[in-house]
């Protein structure tokens, strides 16, 4: 079936380091999608990217929805410890009509030293 | 602020017994719901989707006569996991869309 695959699996930077994870699939997508998830909780939205190229940013955070439209990348510039938490990309699964069913990355532990 | 609420947060049950989840979307109509299951350290997988006024369709793999989903109202789907047993154990989160897919808190069901 679909997979998505996304790396590195975790990551242990010090505040102020910058962080950029990544997604790629076998698979177009045309959307994507990535959430964060903190401990006990469920996942929340931080950007959403519906076009190949497009480049969005929210805050620190900036991704990018690859050309191919099987890839795309989330970076954080200056982190700070609340950044900690694990980082998902996600896309609809094809087929399932919009982007209601999604099939989600194995995720990004990040853990930031002070 | 949330737009998708999840009741309980935590419930722990004993083998056997049956456990309801509630999913409510707030301030919006959602006619269609997701149930997603999340093992420790892993991913989110889909199992099913809830579908008001209409049967529930269930991933391949996931039970059905074990995962009760009911979308009663336009704002609220239930999911009840039937004779759970420990391996049942897990976070379960709900989802709606409004534009974008909202997540509830999730519900982290320990079964002893």
């Amino acid at each position: 079936g679909q997979q998505l695959n996304q790396s590195p699996q975790s990551m242990f930077i010090q505040e102020g380091e910058d962080v950029s994870m990544n997604c790629t699939s076998s698979s177009i997508f045309n959307t994507w999608l990535w959430y964060k998830q903190e401990p006990g909780e469920g996942p929340v939205l931080l950007i959403a990217l519906y076009k190949a190229g497009e480049l969005t940013s929210n805050g620190r955070l900036t991704a990018q929805f690859g050309i191919t439209r099987k890839d795309s990348f989330l970076n954080i510039s200056a982190s700070i410890p609340s950044d900690v938490g694990i980082y998902f990309c996600a896309g609809p699964r094809p087929g399932s009509g919009g982007y209601n069913k999604l099939i989600f990355g194995a995720g990004t532990r990040l853990a930031v030293h002070p | 602020g949330a737009v998708v609420s999840q009741h309980p947060s935590r419930v722990i049950c004993k083998s056997g017994t049956s456990v309801k989840i509630e999913c409510r979307s707030l301030d919006f109509q959602a006619t269609t719901m997701f149930w997603y299951r999340q093992f420790p350290k892993q991913s989110l997988m889909l199992m099913a989707t809830s579908n008001e006024g209409s049967k529930a369709t269930y991933e391949q793999g996931v039970e059905k006569d074990k995962f009760l989903i009911n979308h009663a109202s336009l704002t609220l789907s239930t999911l009840t996991v039937t004779s759970a047993h420990p391996e049942d154990s897990s976070f379960y989160i709900c989802s709606a869309v409004r534009g974008e897919a909202f997540f509830g808190q999730g519900t982290r069901l320990t079964v002893v």
